[in-house]
């Protein structure tokens, strides 16, 4: 099914650990974007890609780095884990923003 | 900047009886407007959006969206909900920035149906 795949679904992290969050779009879409998810604040973006080869900061890019590896992929990594960044993490992706969003199924991090 | 501001965070509602889920948002430029929904460990699905045009916009499972410029609001509106229909749904606007589209979403709100 076309859509946006993310990996892994699940991830529990010790304080000070790093990982990379996967995703990846098979419908060409040319923007990509992370978001975190908390209790009672929505959605919060962290950075996204207009386009193959450009990142740009969001919101909360504190403790984060991506990498827009070719069109249909783009990781959201973690160098040093924190308590705080316990969330649940969204990958999207778009053609146009006035399109609307496709969303991936999420990534349940708890770092401890 | 643009901000998006869900006025409820909890609507419990019996089977069968109308909802309506109350959007505002500001903006200084012209914008979208996008209502998603969120079933339980699921991401996003896009449930209607508001480009141009007619304010009434109507989506999937029955949904419907009044824009209303004048009120800056986008309340989002089902005749008559199902136990399905439990979810937490989302509001978002975005706007053209240098090329690209960011859309800002609300808090949320948790649409709980009674049977």
């Amino acid at each position: 099914n076309a859509g946006v795949t993310q990996t892994p679904k699940f991830q529990v992290l010790k304080t000070g650990q790093s990982m990379t969050l996967q995703c990846a779009q098979d419908m060409n879409h040319n923007s990509m974007y992370w978001y975190r998810q908390d209790p009672g604040m929505g959605l919060r973006l962290i950075y996204y890609s207009a386009s193959e080869g450009t990142t740009d900061k969001g919101e909360v890019p504190n403790g984060y780095n991506v990498s827009r590896l070719n069109k249909r992929e783009f990781s959201l990594r973690l160098e040093s884990a924190a308590p705080s960044q316990t969330s649940v993490y969204f990958c999207a992706s778009s053609e146009r923003g006035d399109y609307g969003y496709t969303f991936g199924s999420g990534t349940r991090l708890t770092v401890v | 900047a643009q901000s998006v501001t869900q006025l409820d965070s909890q609507v419990p509602v019996f089977e069968e009886a109308p909802v309506e889920l109350r959007c505002n948002y500001s903006s200084s430029v012209s914008v979208y407007l996008f209502w998603y929904v969120q079933y339980p460990n699921q991401g996003l699905q896009l449930l209607l959006k508001y480009l141009s045009g007619s304010t009434l916009v109507k989506g999937i499972n029955g949904f419907e969206a009044e824009f209303n410029k004048s009120q800056t609001s986008f309340h989002l509106r089902k005749p008559s909900v199902h136990i399905s229909d439990t979810a937490e749904y989302f509001c978002a606007v975005s706007h053209a920035s240098g090329g690209s589209y960011i859309p800002t979403f609300g808090r949320g709100t948790s649409l709980i149906v009674h049977p």
